[in-house]
């Protein structure tokens, strides 16, 4: 039973090059998180996905990035135009059904994260 | 001031020790999240819980939700529990991966 994959683990672009970050989320999971940790920062989160939906989006900054999970295949977080500032570890995290039962109460299990680093 | 707290933010133990570290928060939550994060970056999920207390193995969590206070133990401590552990909330109300998270407590255990 594979846990959150996440791919590429590293990866290296140049300024105004394009970052695709790839995120499977665990076999029956349907909701898809992704958060940001700057160096030497805390975690941050930038958007909550379900199949094919955007749930919540406003730890996106406004431009540059944007976020898919279509209903095949893994969830997306692209960034085009990459600068200095986007060097960051960024997680995916996913869980079950998230609307049943609590809102807020659906534990969440991460990905080992995708290492973006900008020249 | 940050919505979520934690202290301390560095703390070193020796190998059996009885650790706590504290999460303090200021907004309206539906539930907390105690994370690991090792020191090859990799997260763990620990804890999530809305009342009272869980245990899992050496480790320990309580929430106090008039206080706004959660704590993580860890008794025997042990090298291998050298790694930041980060608090969480999800906001009551907000979406549920909305995460706020602490700055976490860099823990090291020495044998």
């Amino acid at each position: 039973n594979a846990g959150v994959m996440q791919n590429p683990r590293h990866l290296v672009r140049r300024r105004g090059q394009e970052a695709r970050l790839r995120c499977s989320p665990m076999k029956g999971h349907s909701h898809v998180y992704w958060y940001r940790q700057l160096p030497e920062e805390g975690l941050k989160f930038m958007v909550y996905l379900q199949k094919e939906n955007i749930i919540d989006e406003s730890g996106m900054p406004k431009e540059r990035f944007s976020a898919e999970f279509p209903k095949e295949g893994p969830s997306i977080l692209r960034i085009q135009q990459v600068v200095r500032g986007d060097s960051a570890a960024y997680f995916c995290a996913s869980s079950p059904l998230g609307l049943a039962g609590v809102v807020g109460n659906n534990e969440q299990f991460f990905g080992p994260g995708t290492r973006l680093t900008v020249l | 001031k940050n919505e979520v707290e934690q202290s301390p933010q560095n703390l070193t133990a020796q190998e059996g020790e009885f650790i706590t570290i504290n999460c303090s928060y200021s907004v309206g939550i539906s539930a907390l999240h105690w994370l690991q994060q090792h020191p090859g970056g990799g997260i763990v999920s620990l804890f999530m819980l809305s009342s009272g207390k869980k245990k899992h193995g050496r480790l320990i969590a309580t929430i106090n939700i008039q206080e706004k206070h959660s704590s993580l133990h860890i008794t025997a401590s042990h090298p291998r529990d050298s790694a930041v552990y980060i608090c969480a909330v999800s906001i009551y109300g907000g979406s549920q991966g909305n995460l706020i998270f602490g700055k976490g407590t860099k823990l090291s255990v020495k044998p």
